[in-house]
């Protein structure tokens, strides 16, 4: 399976303050098709996951603009430019390249 | 507005099978990827398998054994059925649409805790 390595597994951010997740795969998510199929999601405390950014970089409708999704092969980040207080919880990457699906471990954001 | 509801039990006891709904509304599970996502204690999260628009299904080879998705079409739902559980499938589970093209989970139900105890 892929395993996806996330860092740091703990974020602390102040109000404004831009951050950066790193995820990392043990092969690249390139597929055959020219498709990446790594993909961010957010789980804030208490709600279900919600899907932010698709194929690296695209941001999934109703998701503020302050999110950015980058990389390319097995190296991807997920910034937020400015954090906001609505933007705490825990952020996880997934692959769909290479069958299982598999999750990174997560990153919570916290305030500092 | 596509809307995904787990219902099941929350307590199952070793060695039982768990089986779960996911009841759909707004959005026809004769379309798209529907399946089934956990969440263990702390933050892991596991990909357990999804059921296509035509039925055919495909299941994390780590619960091959265990594990099948069926729906009805009808109602509008898809099931979990996941069978010998030990204490270590306790999770959050979270049945979800796999979008089309992008292929790539867009909408999620509100998760079913169940825990596996004696």
């Amino acid at each position: 399976d892929v395993v996806l390595t996330q860092t740091p597994p703990t974020l602390s951010a102040t109000i404004g303050q831009s951050v950066s997740i790193s995820c990392r795969s043990s092969q690249s998510l390139l597929h055959s098709n020219g498709n990446t199929y790594l993909h961010w999601l957010l789980q804030r405390p208490g709600q279900s996951p919600q899907l932010l950014i698709y194929l690296v970089s695209r941001l999934e409708s109703g998701v503020p603009n302050r999110f950015s999704g980058s990389g390319s092969g097995t190296d991807f980040t997920l910034k937020i430019s400015g954090v906001e207080a609505e933007d705490l919880g825990v952020y996880y990457c997934v692959q769909g390249t290479h069958a299982p699906w598999t999750f990174g471990g997560g990153t919570k954001l916290e305030l500092k | 507005e596509v809307q995904l509801q787990e219902s099941g039990p929350g307590l199952v006891k070793p060695s039982q099978s768990l089986s779960l709904t996911c009841s759909v509304t707004g959005y026809s599970i004769t379309s798209n990827y529907w399946g089934w996502i956990r969440k263990f204690p702390g933050n892991k999260m596991e990909w357990m398998g999804y059921i296509s628009y035509s039925g055919s299904t495909s299941y994390n080879p780590s619960l091959k054994s265990r594990i099948s998705i069926t729906r009805d079409t009808s109602k509008n739902q898809f099931f979990l059925q996941l069978n010998s559980v030990t204490t270590e499938d306790t999770a959050t589970y979270y049945c979800a649409r796999w979008a089309g093209m992008r292929y790539v989970m867009d909408a999620w139900g509100q998760g079913a805790s169940v825990t596996v105890s004696s």
